[in-house]
């Protein structure tokens, strides 16, 4: 099926530990999201790319960083600098910013917890 | 930057009532969509809708891009229609992200 497939569903961070959250799509989109959403609001925008190998922060990048090695795949990583990490983490594809169709799509979301 | 502002933030509902949720932005946008936001939390698309009128079974949408909102109509609602929706648009200044308004959350009784 296409799609975009988020790993793992839950993590659970240590305190001071870096974790990374997967992010791949085979909907051969060039352009890569990545939200975050605290309890009752709306999304905030992490960090985007927008071609392989280039990507721009977003509104709230501190504490995190990404990759775009591949076009399926963008990784995130959220380190120890980031100092309120619980949330829920979303994953987003579409075409390019300047193409005909740029309809985003989701993945299912990782659910992060500080123990 | 643009605002997205959702109206109204709650809404509770009947189970076979009808219903009309609207979406404000203050500036042109590129693209408007409409999601929701399943108990799991997972997005869904419901509508990619930058202007015009769209229809999908129950839901239907109408974007009036000059006059800078969106409404979302749901009609003879089900329990499972209960969850957040959200509005999102792209700007040209947004290069294809999406800016999201803070949601409505709807909740249908039996």
């Amino acid at each position: 099926d296409g799609g975009i497939t988020q790993s793992p569903k839950y993590l659970f961070r240590k305190e001071g530990q870096n974790v990374t959250l997967s992010c791949e799509q085979n909907l051969n989109h060039d352009a890569m999201y990545w939200y975050r959403q605290d309890p009752g609001q709306g999304l905030r925008l992490i960090y985007y790319s927008q071609i392989v190998n280039d990507f721009q922060k977003g509104d709230i990048a501190e504490g995190y960083s990404v990759s775009r090695e591949k076009k399926e795949s963008f990784p995130l990583t959220v380190t120890s600098a980031q100092k309120n990490p619980t949330a829920f983490y979303l994953c987003a594809s579409s075409g390019r910013a300047a193409g005909a169709n740029t309809e985003a799509f989701f993945g299912q979301g990782t659910r992060l917890t500080v123990v | 930057g643009i605002q997205v502002e959702q109206s109204p933030p709650d809404l509770i509902l009947q189970e076979g009532a009808n219903s009309t949720l609207r979406c404000n932005f203050s500036d042109s946008v590129n693209n408007l969509q409409w999601f929701h936001q399943n108990p799991w939390g997972q997005l869904i698309n419901l509508f990619y809708i930058p202007s015009g009128t769209k229809q999908n079974g129950r839901l239907s949408a109408t974007t009036v891009a000059t006059e800078r909102y969106s409404l979302l109509y749901i009609s003879s609602s089900q329990t499972t229609d209960s969850g957040v929706y959200f509005c999102a648009v792209t700007t040209g200044g947004s290069q294809g992200n999406l800016i999201f308004g803070k949601g409505t959350k709807l909740s249908v009784k039996p």
